[in-house]
């Protein structure tokens, strides 16, 4: 067990829809990442949150965003879903602002129908 | 943007056999970890490289942070089937706060 808690585990909605996926980082841990893993592009970054405010950005769409809440909690929305959207969403957390040894969540498996 | 080559993509052995797997990139990383990820579960943190020529080993694994700072190796001796799974190659490189992940070695081991 990383200590890291995602939310759902599994979670199928149709195209168009919105979904929130939710993750509890590490006790004492002040950064968290979400990161998109599909079969064809493997893990890709989305985006970074330390201590509540966004520190980095990578492959996110503008469809997609997310936050860090005061109890460092994260959330990260998923709008307009289109077929490609399906994958698994994990979130890692670390105590600094690299990713240097961060602990990953069991992740979330979106399926769109 | 940067990007890693992993390879091979994926290996069979026998259960005893010693395995090699490596990660190249075209710019300098200052930071490579190994990962490993089961069916089901999220990418586990195997080993952490901070220098250059750096060895370091966690039980049978051992990786090694390349000279050039621009690759690292992975190697598991005498492998045993709870060795399956998917291993990635991460890199961080200076002042990013982004990984950047290969596509990952998928190891299977016969009994």
């Amino acid at each position: 067990d990383s200590g890291v808690t995602q939310t759902p585990k599994h979670l199928i909605t149709a195209t168009g829809q919105r979904v929130t996926l939710r993750c509890s980082p590490r006790s004492g841990d002040l950064s968290v990442y979400w990161y998109q893993q599909s079969l064809d592009q493997g893990l890709q970054f989305l985006i970074q949150y330390y201590n509540g405010e966004e520190r980095a950005k990578g492959n996110i769409l503008e469809r997609f965003s997310a936050q860090q809440f005061p109890d460092l909690h994260s959330e990260l929305n998923l709008s307009s879903l289109e077929l490609g959207d399906s994958a698994l969403y994990f979130c890692a957390s670390s105590f600094g602002t690299f990713n240097t040894e961060a602990f990953f969540g069991q992740g979330t498996r979106l399926t769109v129908v | 943007g940067q990007q890693l080559n992993q390879s091979p993509q994926s290996m069979f052995i026998q259960e005893g056999e010693d395995v090699s797997m490596n990660c190249t990139s075209s710019s300098i990383f200052n930071t490579w970890l190994w990962y490993k990820q089961e069916p089901g579960e999220g990418p586990v943190l195997l080993i952490a490289l901070y220098k250059a020529g750096e060895l370091t080993s966690n039980g049978r694994l051992t990786a090694q942070f390349g000279i050039t700072r621009k690759d690292s190796f992975l190697n598991i001796s005498a492998s045993i089937p709870s060795d399956v799974g998917i291993y990635f190659c991460a890199g961080l490189g200076a002042g990013s706060y982004q990984l950047t992940f290969g596509k990952g070695t998928k190891l299977s081991v016969i009994p």
